[in-house]
């Protein structure tokens, strides 16, 4: 199966500054990369993703790039706020098997200081 | 439209116990998941359904079971917990918005405690 590793694991920023998480993967065949964030006692929600035809795409503050020759991606985020204070989570499709099983990085905890 | 919503929210069993934590979805989607989140581990997938009547082993499937004899609801269960089942359980589905996307929405946890 697909294996994701993100970085760093924890990524503490001033509001207003940006924020990158980087992943990376194995299967040079994924094409699709979504990205979640998860707040604190909730469940994780999808705020991004990219598939692999595109280079990047954008939605407000965050943003998300894709290079598919060195297969990783990034999520970007601009002007921080301390409402992006959470966990984010990379993911990638697992191509070997059934459709719509995801593999996910480990998490990195975001906390934005006012 | 409530989404995914998990039963129960917290659970605190003794080792050899067993329980059924379930899930269900009201948006009629095929694909369910079980995952299981601890510190520094991410989300992991213990069980996954891609219809009524199917399921499947994920990354960490031994000491679970799971059944999907409803199209909306997924349920696990532990059948002699252990300590090292404590643990937040998220249940997931999903639908192929276009080939190859596919959005998972989250149940909002069950966080279990085995002594």
């Amino acid at each position: 199966g697909e294996n994701v590793e993100q970085h760093p694991s924890t990524l503490s920023v001033q509001e207003g500054d940006s924020a990158v998480i980087k992943c990376t993967y194995s299967d040079s065949a994924s094409n699709y990369f979504p990205w979640y964030k998860q707040e604190l006692g909730k469940g994780p929600q999808l705020i991004i993703d990219i598939r692999s035809n595109v280079g990047e795409k954008k939605d407000q503050r965050i943003a998300v790039t894709l290079n598919k020759t060195a297969k990783h991606f990034s999520l970007h985020i601009t002007e921080t706020q301390p409402e992006d204070s959470a966990v984010y989570f990379c993911a990638a499709p697992d191509r070997g098997s059934t459709l719509g099983r995801l593999y996910f990085g480990r998490g990195t905890q975001l906390t934005v200081w006012p | 439209n409530a989404g995914v919503t998990q039963t129960p929210k917290f659970r605190v069993l003794k080792t050899g116990q067993s329980m059924t934590l379930l899930c269900a979805q009201d948006m009629n989607h095929e694909y369910m998941y079980w995952y299981r989140q601890d510190p520094g581990m991410g989300l992991r997938l213990i069980h996954y359904s891609v219809g009524e009547g199917t399921t499947a082993k994920g990354e960490v499937p031994d000491g679970y079971n799971v059944s999907r004899l409803k199209k909306q609801n997924f349920l696990l269960g532990l059948e002699s917990a252990a300590p090292s089942q404590t643990s937040v359980y998220f249940c997931a589905s999903s639908y192929s918005r276009l080939a190859g996307e596919y959005e998972q929405f989250f149940g909002p946890g069950t966080r279990l405690t085995v002594l």
